[in-house]
């Protein structure tokens, strides 16, 4: 497809079960974002990738959180023994690029996690 | 840890009424962008400014990007119930890193 496309849109899970969201970046996009979103706030800023490798996973809250990215396209953001806390919708974001410092992002339309 | 405050938090106003929207940090930023969201949907980007002192003009929004790149604010001049939605502003912390980071979001309502 043309834009960043991510999976689930929706999720209900159980306190404790592990949960993996996906994203597809647009094509050629090298940089990749994980942010999490709550209760249609400001953006908090988790992970991001150039290529395969993350220069920065400060944003990760706890090591029950990781992400991993391959073939420099598709990422997965992986939540362990998922915590009601961890409600939220995570936005993924993908970008060119090309230019010094953070260009252009382009978001999906998020995955929204929903932990009972 | 750098953090960008965004003010006011909501704001409803009346179709044709001006509002400003503030984006403040203590910290330098290479650049600031501004993106707005609506329900539903990812941000989308209306503007990036690089230089500090600089100032856009985006049909009826204006972004000014603070001299010393710590701040910036979005003006919007006869406001529409189109405009509604969410306003993010965000940063680079550097020119060495693609890491973005996002302000506190700042929820407009305009009302016909």
């Amino acid at each position: 497809g043309a834009g960043v496309s991510q999976s689930p849109s929706n999720k209900v899970t159980e306190k404790g079960k592990d949960v993996e969201l996906r994203c597809d970046p647009i094509s050629g996009h090298t940089a990749l974002y994980w942010y999490r979103q709550s209760l249609g706030q400001g953006l908090e800023f988790l992970i991001y990738f150039q290529g395969n490798s993350a220069p920065d996973k400060s944003g990760l809250p706890s090591d029950r959180f990781s992400a991993e990215r391959t073939g420099g396209s598709v990422s997965t953001l992986t939540i362990q023994r998922t915590q009601q806390e961890d409600s939220a919708v995570y936005l993924c974001a993908s970008s060119l690029a090309i230019y010094e410092g953070p260009g252009e992002l382009f978001f999906g339309e998020g995955s929204r996690l929903t932990v009972l | 840890t750098q953090l960008l405050e965004q003010s006011p938090q909501f704001l409803s106003i009346q179709e044709g009424e001006n509002l400003t929207v503030y984006c403040n940090s203590s910290s330098v930023f290479s650049s600031l962008q501004w993106y707005r969201q609506e329900p539903g949907e990812g941000p989308v980007l209306l503007v990036t400014v690089v230089t500090g002192g600089e100032v856009k003009k985006l049909k009826r929004l204006t972004f000014q990007f603070g001299d010393a790149r710590k701040d910036s604010s979005l003006h919007i001049t006869a406001a529409q119930p189109g405009d509604t939605g969410l306003y993010l502003c965000a940063g680079g912390p550097s020119y060495n890193t693609d890491k973005l980071i996002f302000g506190t979001g700042t929820r407009l309502q305009v009302f016909p």
